[in-house]
């Protein structure tokens, strides 16, 4: 299968800080990148939808300016949590896909802690 | 929107065989059905998806129900690293996004 990357895996920041978390796709190129949050013991919960070159599309209830989103190539897009609380601690993963396909390959999730 | 159900949890020993039951019944007559599953503390990871007939890969077997409305994925010899979270995922509309519920836990017992 394809193979998405997460880099850190895992971030504790203070709060109000931001935090950037990139997802990569590193064998093929990604026509679409998605990001979830994953809170213990929860599923997985869709927050948005990133196509490259294009502005990403939230879910209801996401916080468009919180939570800034680029998508600037084929293989990269990126997450950046603004101005971070506590209640931001998070699993986030993202996954990707190429429209021709059925399935999403996912990354390793990144853990973060806002202190 | 199409709806999932699926059990809770469900336990195997290992090198037995597990189905796994999903009832989708308002799924319309063009969606696939997606199943994934989530190792703890990783990302999920995609195991099968179908339309109309039964399905394999390397990983799993997928038998959907003639009237559709009903899918169970097969694991053939249940091994210690297949413990994971199951997820039955329906499609959004011909949308590419995944909503997820909140699957099946599957335990396997050495």
């Amino acid at each position: 299968g394809a193979v998405v990357s997460q880099h850190p895996s895992w971030v504790i920041c203070k709060s109000g800080t931001s935090v950037k978390i990139e997802c990569r796709s590193l064998d093929f190129q990604a026509t679409t990148m998605f990001w979830y949050r994953q809170f213990p013991k929860q599923s997985l919960m869709l927050m948005a939808t990133s196509n490259e070159g294009s502005k990403a599309t939230y879910e209801q209830g996401v916080e468009k300016d919180k939570f800034l989103i680029n998508h600037a190539s084929l293989t990269l897009s990126t997450l950046t949590v603004t101005s971070a609380h506590p209640e931001d601690s998070s699993f986030y993963i993202c996954s990707a896909s190429k429209r021709e396909w059925y399935e999403q390959y996912f990354g390793p999730g990144t853990r973060l802690t806002v202190t | 929107d199409a709806k999932t159900t699926q059990p809770n949890s469900m336990e195997s020993n290992e090198e037995e065989p597990v189905h796994l039951p999903c009832n989708h019944s308002t799924i319309s007559g063009t969606d696939y059905i997606h199943w994934y599953r989530q190792l703890p503390s990783q990302g999920p990871e995609y195991v099968i998806h179908g339309l109309t007939s039964n399905v394999n890969n390397r990983m799993a077997s997928l038998a959907i129900a003639e009237d559709r409305k009903s899918s169970t994925l097969i694991l053939h010899r249940a091994t210690l690293r297949d413990a994971a979270v199951y997820y039955c995922i329906p499609p959004q509309g011909g949308s590419e996004k995944l909503v997820f519920g909140k699957g099946t836990k599957l335990t396997v017992n050495p």
